[in-house]
């Protein structure tokens, strides 16, 4: 069974940083492009980052483009996302999810871990 | 870069059929596959529709997906509803840098 589990959230003040973890099963995690997600309070989905199967390739939406950096380890089946400067804006629920082999979209989802940006 | 507009909200009844509208700003809509994802409250987003219009295995044939490109809209069609599928729907695309796009979601509520 395909599962995966993010950690991390927390809350922080604007300018802090958090590092999540998205912990990967039931599938060959290195096979698979990987993406993170975000959901602000009463807000819609929010694409935030993606990275290829062995790193070669990385992007970021614009609105979080020098603040985040998305990392994987395939030895240790786990996606990561570094955020740094953090804003208020930044506030949401960061689901890790997988890229179908297929392409096009994504097929599992984490149940999220929440990032509250508060002073 | 584009987006994708969806209608806030649509309402029906039980047993009715209601339909979710998804229309891509720029660009055709038939240059990247459209995905539908069902996300209800407290839980994590499902893939209810992939290509444009392929069900992945477990969604009931009560959905349905489509495009027109006259209109440049992608739908989603949920036929016989039930209460159960009372949730938010995002349309998603991809643009030309590599890019996710999703529209800002509909809120259905099957009265």
């Amino acid at each position: 069974e395909v599962q995966l589990v993010e950690s991390g959230g927390g809350l922080v003040r604007p300018g802090g940083s958090l590092r999540l973890s998205c912990a990967a099963s039931g599938f060959t995690f290195s096979n698979y492009n990987m993406n993170w997600v975000r959901r602000a309070p009463g807000k819609g989905l929010e694409w935030v980052s993606s990275i290829t199967s062995s790193s070669t390739s990385i992007y970021y939406a614009d609105s979080v483009k020098g603040r985040f950096t998305i990392s994987r380890d395939n030895a240790k089946n786990s996606l990561y996302l570094q955020i740094n400067s953090l804003r208020v804006e930044d506030t949401a629920v960061y689901y890790c999810a997988r890229e179908a082999a297929s392409g096009w979209y994504l097929d599992y989802w984490g149940q999220g871990t929440l990032v509250t940006v508060s002073s | 870069n584009f987006m994708l507009t969806q209608p806030h909200s649509v309402s029906e009844s039980p047993g009715k059929t209601v339909t979710i509208s998804c229309t891509r700003s720029s660009g055709s809509i038939a240059s990247q596959y459209v995905q539908w994802y069902q996300q209800r409250p407290g839980s994590a987003p499902t893939t209810v529709i992939y290509g444009d219009n392929q069900r992945p295995s477990g969604v009931p044939d009560r959905f349905s997906g489509s495009i027109d490109i006259s209109s440049n809209t992608a739908s989603v069609t949920i036929s016989g509803l039930q209460t159960e599928d009372e949730a938010a729907y995002y349309c998603q695309s991809y643009d030309s840098s590599n890019h996710w796009v999703f529209g800002g979601g509909t809120k259905l509520t099957v009265l």
